[in-house]
């Protein structure tokens, strides 16, 4: 198996910019999570998905980020428009029924200038 | 809410045995995690412990008491790779909170 799959692996852009990133979960996987990680704030839960329904997204930081995922195998997250402060490590991860064992993406760094 | 506190280094030679400590506050508790993360990588899965008790895997230890709000991993017979981020997390639901980390760095 591939892993968790995303990309862009990194991204540069201006503020005020639109930023798409893209997640494809380990293939049988029925949750997915999108994680942002900063060294102010850690490794935080964004918004989770169940058989392609989010089910959490209390994490989400504000109407500026939205996430889909349009089928079991693809999943995307949107920040519109960015800012410096969207900067840091974006992580996506996916599991099978097992909520404590979770499976990470190689993360996308996202840096908005 | 969760609240998880853990140290943010801790310094070992190799061959050592290392212990990192995971105190916790939760509203909601199905059970402990540990993650690894290589600086610049990901996290990876290293243990779980929903009851009481120590749970071994390989030169990986964990040890949880539900009653007291604190878990240890522990790291045996260490090793160069060894050296990364630590990190504890409490899963309520399907969500998981993470600690801050605790770095470990390996000296030879």
């Amino acid at each position: 198996d591939a892993g968790v799959i995303q990309s862009p692996r990194h991204e540069v852009t201006e503020m005020g910019q639109e930023v798409t990133l893209r997640c494809k979960p380990i293939s049988g996987h029925d949750y997915l999570f999108w994680y942002r990680q900063t060294m102010m704030r850690g490794l935080e839960l964004l918004i989770y998905f169940n058989n392609n329904v989010p089910i959490d997204d209390s994490g989400m930081p504000e109407d500026r980020f939205s996430a889909k995922m349009p089928n079991a195998s693809f999943s995307t997250l949107k920040i519109q428009p960015s800012e410096p402060r969207d900067s840091a490590v974006y992580f996506c991860a996916s599991s099978h029924g097992l909520r404590y064992e979770q499976y990470f993406g190689p993360g996308t760094r996202l840096t908005v200038t | 809410g969760q609240s998880l506190e853990q140290p943010s280094e801790v310094t070992a030679v190799e061959g050592a045995i290392v212990q990192i400590n995971c105190t916790y506050q939760t509203s909601g508790f199905y059970g402990l995690s540990w993650y690894q993360q290589h600086d610049g990588g990901a996290p990876t899965f290293l243990s779980y412990n929903a009851l009481d008790g120590l749970e071994e895997t390989g030169r990986f230890s964990s040890f949880l008491s539900r009653s007291k709000g604190y878990s240890y991993l522990l790291l045996k017979e260490l090793q160069m790779k060894d050296s990364a981020s630590y990190f504890c997390a409490v899963g309520d639901d399907y969500k998981l909170s993470f600690g801050a980390g605790t770095t470990v760095t390996v000296r030879a």
